[in-house]
């Protein structure tokens, strides 16, 4: 059974960092690109950045480029989503979650870890 | 960046009835990186849809999708009770990936 866990979402002022982590399990995770995907609180999905399945490729939306920085551990089967310079825009539920298809960074999300929320404020 | 367009941005029928959700794309999206995510109150979002028109494990074949180039489409050809969500689509062939804005399916 697929399972992606999150953690170290929490209240953080602007300008402040977090680390998220999430731990993924039933799969094969060094086969998979990973990414993370925010919900602000009542919005839509807004879609952050993404790793390839080696760590050697990663992408991000411009609303965080140059801010967050995503990064895998395949021998511990974790992806993580250094968050700098935050903002209260940034407050949101962060999910990790998997792609389909083995090796295929084009391929859509088929399963998704419950969340972590992160609050900035002052 | 590719804009998706979803429409209508709520939609309200009645169980029993058959629901039709658009999703548009500012420029052509590949067949094959366009997916359907439905998510409840709550919860995380859940794939329905995946490449435009397959059914992902364990979705009732009263969903399908269709479209190709701009215009894809999420149908529910008789909704259950424990349809009424909010339906998403997501491109995932161009970075930066983008989702719609969303179409909530409500009780009418």
């Amino acid at each position: 059974e697929v399972q992606l866990v999150e953690t170290g979402g929490g209240l953080v002022h602007p300008g402040g960092s977090l680390r998220l982590s999430c731990a993924a399990s039933g799969f094969t995770f060094s086969s998979y690109a990973m990414t993370w995907v925010r919900q602000a609180p009542g919005k839509g999905l807004d879609w952050v950045s993404i790793i390839n399945y080696s760590g050697a490729g990663t992408s991000y939306a411009d609303a965080v480029k140059g801010r967050f920085t995503i990064s895998r551990d395949n021998s511990k089967n974790t992806v993580f989503l250094q968050m700098d310079s935050l903002r209260a825009e940034d407050t949101a539920i962060y999910y990790c979650a998997k792609t389909i298809f083995p090796r295929d960074s084009a391929s859509c999300i088929d399963f998704w870890g419950q969340g972590t929320l992160v609050t900035v404020s002052s | 960046e590719i804009v998706l367009t979803q429409s209508p941005g709520t939609l309200s029928l009645s169980p029993g009835e058959r629901a039709t959700l658009s999703c548009r794309a500012s420029q052509s999206v590949s067949s094959t990186s366009l997916a359907w995510y439905q998510q409840k109150p709550g919860q995380a979002p859940r794939l329905l849809i995946y490449g435009a028109s397959n059914r992902a494990s364990g979705i009732p074949d009263r969903f399908s999708g269709s479209g190709s180039g701009t215009d894809f489409a999420l149908t529910i050809s008789r909704l259950e009770p424990e349809d009424f969500a909010v339906y998403y689509c997501l491109q995932s062939g161009t970075s930066p990936k983008t989702f719609g804005q969303g179409t909530k399916l409500e009780v009418k």
